[in-house]
């Protein structure tokens, strides 16, 4: 399966201000998701990431406070804009590179807000 | 949409004994069900999977049951080592390809 790249590992930030996390995919890939998953927590999908498209938002989730892009099949940003401490979790890429295998998931990213 | 349950959220064996998770899911469109192994710090990874037409399937020590009936499905660890600790989710897709996860369960293996 392809190989996910995910920047950054981590980061501390200041509330009210954006973070964008990278993520980078060694081949095109069909589907790109992005997660959040608290401390010892299950995975909560916040949207799939569409190719040339606005981004599919699960319910709770939404655009102005999580905007994604996924300018081709390889790539795709997700930032969290006007960070709370409520923010602080482990966000993570993920990736199905065709309609009939698994998901793959990036390294994550561990975001505190202070 | 798809609702997956898990249990139990934690699980502790002594290293040897075997280990039971269960997963049941809601929508009988679901036709593919991965399991996934996340260690401390890390991203999951996939230890297993199974589809819709295959009642079991074994690998090494790790085994995955299916019954589409009652819509429940199980991973079985043998001969548990303490490499095995970590949280495991099930998984649960069918024709959205956009996979619903369980809670996750926390198995802790005592040497």
């Amino acid at each position: 399966s392809a190989v996910i790249s995910q920047k950054p590992s981590r980061d501390i930030c200041q509330r009210g201000t954006s973070l964008t996390i990278q993520c980078q995919v060694d081949s095109q890939v069909t589907m790109m998701f992005w997660y959040r998953q608290q401390p010892g927590q299950s995975l909560t999908l916040i949207a799939t990431a569409n190719q040339g498209s606005e981004a599919t938002y699960e319910s709770g989730f939404v655009i102005d406070k999580f905007p994604i892009s996924r300018p081709n099949l390889t790539f795709s940003t997700l930032t969290v804009s006007n960070m709370s401490p409520e923010d602080s979790s482990i966000y993570l890429c993920s990736a199905v590179d065709n309609w009939n295998t698994e998901a793959f998931f990036g390294q994550g990213t561990r975001l505190t807000v202070v | 949409g798809e609702n997956v349950e898990q249990h139990p959220s934690t699980l502790s064996v002594q290293e040897g004994d075997s280990a039971v998770i269960k997963c049941t899911y809601s929508d009988s469109a679901s036709n593919y069900f991965p399991w996934y192994k996340q260690e401390l710090g890390k991203r999951p990874q996939l230890i297993i999977d199974i589809r819709s037409n295959v009642g079991e399937k074994k690998d090494q020590r790790i085994a995955v049951t299916l019954n589409k009936t009652a819509k429940h499905f199980s991973l079985h660890i043998t001969e548990t080592q303490p490499e095995d600790s970590a949280v495991y989710f099930c998984a649960a897709r069918g024709g959205s390809y956009i996979p619903t996860f369980g809670r996750g369960t926390s198995l802790i293996v005592h040497p």
